[in-house]
């Protein structure tokens, strides 16, 4: 079965630090990986998505890692903010050109605290 | 600027009750999408609609329906034969489907409440 697990389910930091935030996945086949950032109460904003050919992307402050061999990624946080706070989802997509088979992971809720 | 409107924003309904939610995006995408979002589960696909007059059942569809008349346009009508209807649902939108498929863009979501 095809699943996208993410982990840790929540985090509290101090505003400044770093954080790493994971996603496992046993997806195949495998298009693309993407991380998306919720706000409570609002729709999730895309961060980043990468192909299996990219081992990093940057946006910001936000940096996402891929291992298609191990099918792990990881999203990194620096010098985080108090407006990081939110949930990190984890989605890839089993099918290339089609939105239609994304496996979304539940998000891990991140509270960055002053 | 370009974007996606959802409306209402929080919405309440009696059991037996159908309701529409709207969906409107002016980012002059080919492909709209509803989504249902539960705590503690993943988002999951009611309907997509990859061109206009054209839409397609997602993994939950049962109790909902769906009209594409306009490129710009999604609703989502929750029928009273939709057992568990509250919840936040989402819409989103992304550019024709190609090989490196566009990301998504969603609304700001609405959220429902049968009482």
């Amino acid at each position: 079965k095809n699943q996208v697990e993410q982990s840790p389910q929540s985090l509290i930091i101090l505003e400044g630090k770093n954080c790493t935030l994971q996603c496992n996945y046993t997806v195949s086949p495998f298009s693309n990986l993407r991380w998306y950032k919720q706000d409570t109460g609002r729709g999730p904003v895309s961060l980043t998505i990468m192909t299996f050919s990219e081992n990093t992307k940057s946006n910001g402050r936000y940096t996402a890692t891929l291992d298609a061999d191990t099918k792990q990624s990881s999203l990194h946080i620096t010098a985080s903010q108090l407006s990081d706070s939110a949930s990190y989802i984890c989605v890839v997509s089993e099918n290339a050109g089609n939105n239609r088979k994304l496996i979304w992971g539940l998000g891990t809720s991140l509270a960055v605290n002053p | 600027d370009g974007g996606i409107t959802q409306s209402p924003k929080y919405l309440f309904r009696k059991e037996g009750q159908n309701v529409t939610l709207s969906c409107e995006q002016n980012l002059n995408h080919d492909a709209m999408y509803w989504y249902r979002q539960d705590p503690g589960q993943g988002l999951r696909l009611i309907y997509y609609s990859q061109i206009v007059n054209d839409f397609q059942k997602g993994d939950i569809a049962e109790g909902y329906s769906v009209s594409r008349e306009k490129k710009e346009s999604f609703p989502l009508t929750v029928t009273s034969a939709q057992k568990n209807p509250t919840a936040f649902y989402l819409c989103a939108s992304s550019r024709a489907s190609g090989r490196n498929t566009g990301e998504l863009f969603f609304g700001e979501g609405s959220r429902l409440t049968v009482l």
